[in-house]
Parts: structure tokens; C-alpha cells; sequence
């Protein structure tokens, strides 16, 4: 049971290029999410979908755009990498649209993108 | 605006000793409280999720307890192992049609053998 795969793991990018972050849930959870990681500044949400054909902007959702290809599978693409975009980014999902005691959010391992 | 504060921002223990891990919300208004570990490298794992109508959780040696009206929310770990060694963070979910869980920066905790 895979969980909640991210690819790629590691991602170099040179500002103005594009690209686009994979994540699939193989636990047939309705909710999905991405969050970047800063040092100093904690998660913070870009982009989530309450249930399969839905997304909404979270906190910082300036720069991205993201599809809900399916049940299992939400992307996060990049249009035109900029270096304020260096982070980790994290998917997650769950069960119960923000979590809940018997399905929390479960979290893939990151993609740690660096934008020169 | 949801501010989540978490103190202190490191702890090194002996093992074996029990400690308390604070996080502190701004607005008591929240749906559910939680709270992950994240090895390094990896991604979050949650560990327990208070409902805000709960007082607290447990879970093996862990126990976390949540005060609305002052806006706090402790994790108490027992017998701290090595293999506890990780940072924790907590995250208030605002909750309902607008999704919001507002993280605090973490707690480094190293347990030492």
C-alpha cells in the first residue's frame, strides 16, 4: 500500500520554465491538497480539492494551477518557475474533506524544487 | 486571520523523561486541532486530531488535550524514546466550506540515548 506518491523527488529549474508536480493517492480518498514548505515560514495550503472535480485557491495560490485528473490523482503545475518558488512541496489527502479522527491527512514524501 | 504559534521551537531530553510540547491558536473558533510528526526528509505523519468539542486524545504514549477558550493545545509524550526524536507541528483547522489549516513552525524534539 503505496499511500501518497509525489514524483519527482528532486527538481532543478531555471526561472521561466515550466513544469508539472505529480501526486496519486491509491486509498480512494475524496479529498486532496498541496502545501509548500519554507523554512521560517511552516506549510502553507496553494491549492485543494474538496472532492474529484472540484479545486479551490488556499493560502498562496499566486503562480500555480492544479488539476483533479481523477479520484487519485492531483497535479500542481508551475507556468513560469520563479526563484520565490524554491520550496518543498507537499500532497496530501484524505477521506473527509480536512481531516477528521478517523481519516486524517496523509501526507506524501515531498518534492523539493529548486528555481535558479 | 488563524495564527499558530508553537513553543519552544526546539527541546532536547534524556530518554526516558515525559515532556509536554505546547502549541498556542489565535482564534478559538476551529473545527478540529492536530498534530504530525515529520522525520527528516519526509513528509507529515498525523499523529492525533482533537475535534473541538473533545477535551483530549491518546494514543499509546502520546496524549493531547485541547483548550478552545484559551487557545492552547498540549502533546504530552511519556517516556520519551530516541526513536521519538522528530519535529512536531500542530495545525488548527478552521474548518466547515473554507477549508483552513493554519501550521505552526514545529517543535525540534531530540531524545538522547
Amino acid at each position: 500500500n503505496a499511500g501518497v506518491t509525489q514524483t519527482p523527488k528532486f527538481q532543478v529549474l531555471k526561472t521561466g520554465q515550466s513544469m508539472t508536480l505529480q501526486c496519486a493517492q491509491d486509498m480512494n480518498h475524496n479529498s486532496m491538497y498541496w502545501y509548500r514548505q519554507d523554512p521560517g515560514m511552516g506549510l502553507r495550503l496553494i491549492y485543494y480539492s474538496a472532492s474529484e472535480g472540484t479545486t479551490d485557491k488556499g493560502e498562496v495560490p499566486n503562480g500555480y494551477n492544479v488539476s483533479r485528473l481523477n479520484k487519485r490523482e492531483f497535479s500542481l503545475r508551475l507556468e513560469s518557475a520563479a526563484p520565490s518558488q524554491t520550496s518543498v512541496y507537499f500532497c496530501a489527502s484524505s477521506r473527509t474533506f480536512g481531516g477528521s479522527a478517523n481519516s486524517p491527512l496523509h501526507f506524501g514524501n515531498g518534492t523539493r524544487l529548486t528555481v535558479t | 486571520k488563524q495564527e499558530v504559534t508553537q513553543i519552544p521551537a526546539a527541546l532536547s531530553v534524556p530518554e526516558g523523561e515525559n515532556l509536554v510540547l505546547n502549541c498556542s491558536f489565535t482564534d478559538s473558533a476551529i473545527y478540529n486541532l492536530q498534530w504530525f510528526r515529520q522525520d527528516p526528509g519526509k513528509g507529515l505523519t498525523s499523529l492525533l486530531l482533537i475535534q473541538s468539542s473533545q477535551r483530549e486524545q491518546t494514543s499509546g504514549r502520546l496524549n493531547a488535550s485541547l483548550d478552545k477558550s484559551s487557545g492552547r493545545s498540549t502533546l504530552y509524550i511519556a517516556a520519551s524514546q530516541p526513536g521519538d526524536s522528530a519535529t512536531y507541528l500542530c495545525a488548527a483547522n478552521s474548518g466547515g466550506s473554507n477549508y483552513k489549516l493554519t501550521f505552526g513552525k514545529g517543535t525540534l524534539l531530540t531524545v538522547n540515548p
